[in-house]
């Protein structure tokens, strides 16, 4: 069974340092990895998504994943923070193969934007 | 092109009590999801609809828990009755049977359901 930890629940950084949050995946092969982003009372919206092409992946918003196979992980980073940014963030992940392809999520990484 | 759409919004009920929620998917998109978002958590599928056939409802509890999706494209899911543990929010996703190995499911806004 797949699965996906995202290390910290609340993560606070500053207007204009990087951003860092982090997601690790258990699967016995590689899948398909995603991070969305999800705004007060609003729903989900992709950012960027993992789907065996380049390792390294640009979405919107100037936020960008690198897959490390090795490392079994998925972390998600941006260079600048902008106030605009704090949200809830998701890593999902789902099988890469097969017929059970059901999307399963982390529990989120509250993202806090301090100006 | 319009979104995912759910309504309503929010709904306050008193336990025990039933409730309905509903979702008009993206135009074209033949698969539906039913997602459980309990607070400070990641989405949970209920179930999941390919045209108007649930292929996929291991996780939605049947005993108080229902869903349709007539002519496979509104749908409604319905809680009957309500217990102050179904409080959370219910986000409704779509998406299409496109070419390729991966369809995106795009998100409606939710139903944040309180149950007092």
């Amino acid at each position: 069974a797949q699965s996906v930890t995202q290390l910290g629940s609340h993560v606070s950084v500053s207007e204009g340092a990087l951003v860092l949050l982090r997601c690790n995946y258990s699967s016995s092969v590689p899948p398909y990895l995603f991070w969305y982003v999800q705004y007060p009372n609003q729903g989900l919206q992709l950012l960027l998504k993992y789907t065996s092409a380049a390792t390294l992946v640009k979405g919107i918003n100037g936020f960008e994943a690198e897959f490390k196979k090795s490392e079994t992980s998925f972390h998600l980073t941006k260079p600048s923070a902008h106030m605009s940014d704090a949200a809830e963030y998701f890593c999902a992940v789902i099988p890469s193969s097969g017929s059970a392809r059901q999307l399963t999520f982390g529990s989120g990484t509250q993202l806090t934007v301090l100006p | 092109e319009a979104g995912v759409v759910q309504s309503p919004r929010y709904k306050i009920i008193e336990k025990k009590q039933p409730v309905a929620f509903w979702c008009n998917p993206i135009s074209g998109h033949n698969t539906l999801y039913w997602y459980l978002q309990n607070l400070g958590q990641g989405p949970e599928l209920l179930i999941r609809y390919e045209n108007e056939e649930a292929v996929d409802d291991s996780q939605l509890p049947k005993d108080r828990f229902s869903a349709e999706r007539l002519k496979g494209v509104d749908s409604t899911l319905k809680i009957q009755p309500a217990e102050l543990g179904d409080s959370a929010v219910y986000l409704c996703a779509s998406s299409s049977r496109a070419s390729g190995s991966y369809n995106e499911q795009f998100f409606g806004p939710g139903t944040r359901l309180t149950v007092l």
